[in-house]
C-alpha cells in the first residue's frame, strides 16, 4: 500500500498562471481532506469531502481555488489564477471516516513567482 | 471560536532529559486531541489521540480540561525523538472540523 499519493511534488509557477495538484487517497478511505500549510505553520484544513459531497469548504478562497472529488475516490485542487501568497505546501489527506485517524500524503510544494 | 495553542516554536533538551511539549486549546464542549509528529523527510503521521489512553514511543498526554491542556510528555528524551510536533483537535461541535497548533520543534542533544 502506497499510502496517499499526491503529484506534483514540487510546482513552480509565475503569478496568474493556474495550477492543479492531485491526490489518490488510501483505499476505502471515505473522508479526503485538503490543507494548506505556511511556512512556520500548522496545517490549515481547506476543504473535506465525505465520498463526492464536500462537506466543509468554509476555508476554502472561493474566488480562485475549486476542488473536486469525483466518484468518490481521487480528488483534485486547483488554483486560479495563482497569487504570491498561494505558495505553500499543500497536503492531502484520508481517514475511513471524519472520527478517524487521518493519514497524509507527502505534500505538494507551490511556489509562485 | 475553536483554537489550538502551542506557545513554544522551538524546544532543545538534553538525551535522557524530560521533556513536555505544551498544547492549550480553546473549545465549547468535548474536544478529540491529538498529537501528529513530522519527522525529517517523512510524512505528517498522527503520535496519538487522547480517547486512547495510550504510550506511544514513551509518549503520554493527558486531556486535562480544567486547565485546557493537552500536554505531551515523555521521561527520556532520545536522540530519534527529534522531529516537528503538532497538537491538533476535533469535535462534533465544529462538523469535526479540524484545527492544528503551529507546531514545536524539539530537538533533542546528544
Amino acid at each position: 500500500e502506497a499510502g496517499v499519493v499526491q503529484s506534483p511534488r514540487y510546482k513552480i509557477i509565475e503569478k496568474k498562471q493556474p495550477v492543479a495538484f492531485w491526490c489518490n487517497p488510501i483505499s476505502g478511505h471515505n473522508t479526503l481532506y485538503w490543507y494548506r500549510q505556511n511556512l512556520g505553520q500548522g496545517p490549515e484544513l481547506l476543504i473535506r469531502y465525505e465520498n463526492e459531497e464536500a462537506v466543509d469548504d468554509s476555508q476554502l478562497p472561493k474566488d480562485r481555488f475549486s476542488a473536486e472529488r469525483l466518484k468518490g475516490v481521487d480528488s483534485t485542487l486547483k488554483i486560479q489564477p495563482a497569487e504570491l501568497g498561494d505558495s505553500a505546501v499543500y497536503l492531502c489527506a484520508s481517514s475511513l471516516d471524519a472520527l478517524n485517524e487521518q493519514f497524509f500524503g507527502p505534500g505538494t510544494r507551490l511556489t509562485v513567482l | 471560536a475553536q483554537r489550538v495553542t502551542q506557545p513554544e516554536k522551538l524546544l532543545s533538551v538534553f538525551k535522557g532529559a524530560p521533556v513536555e511539549l505544551k498544547c492549550n486549546y480553546s473549545y465549547s464542549g468535548s474536544p478529540e486531541l491529538f498529537w501528529y509528529v513530522q519527522y525529517s523527510r517523512q510524512r505528517l503521521q498522527l503520535l496519538l489521540r487522547h480517547i486512547s489512553r495510550e504510550s506511544i514511543k514513551g509518549f503520554t498526554a493527558d486531556l486535562n480540561k480544567g486547565e485546557t491542556s493537552f500536554h505531551l510528555k515523555k521521561p527520556f528524551a532520545q536522540e530519534e525523538d527529534s522531529a516537528m510536533y503538532y497538537c491538533a483537535l476535533s469535535g462534533r461541535n465544529t462538523g469535526n472540523q479540524f484545527y492544528f497548533g503551529t507546531g514545536t520543534s524539539l530537538t533533542v542533544i546528544p
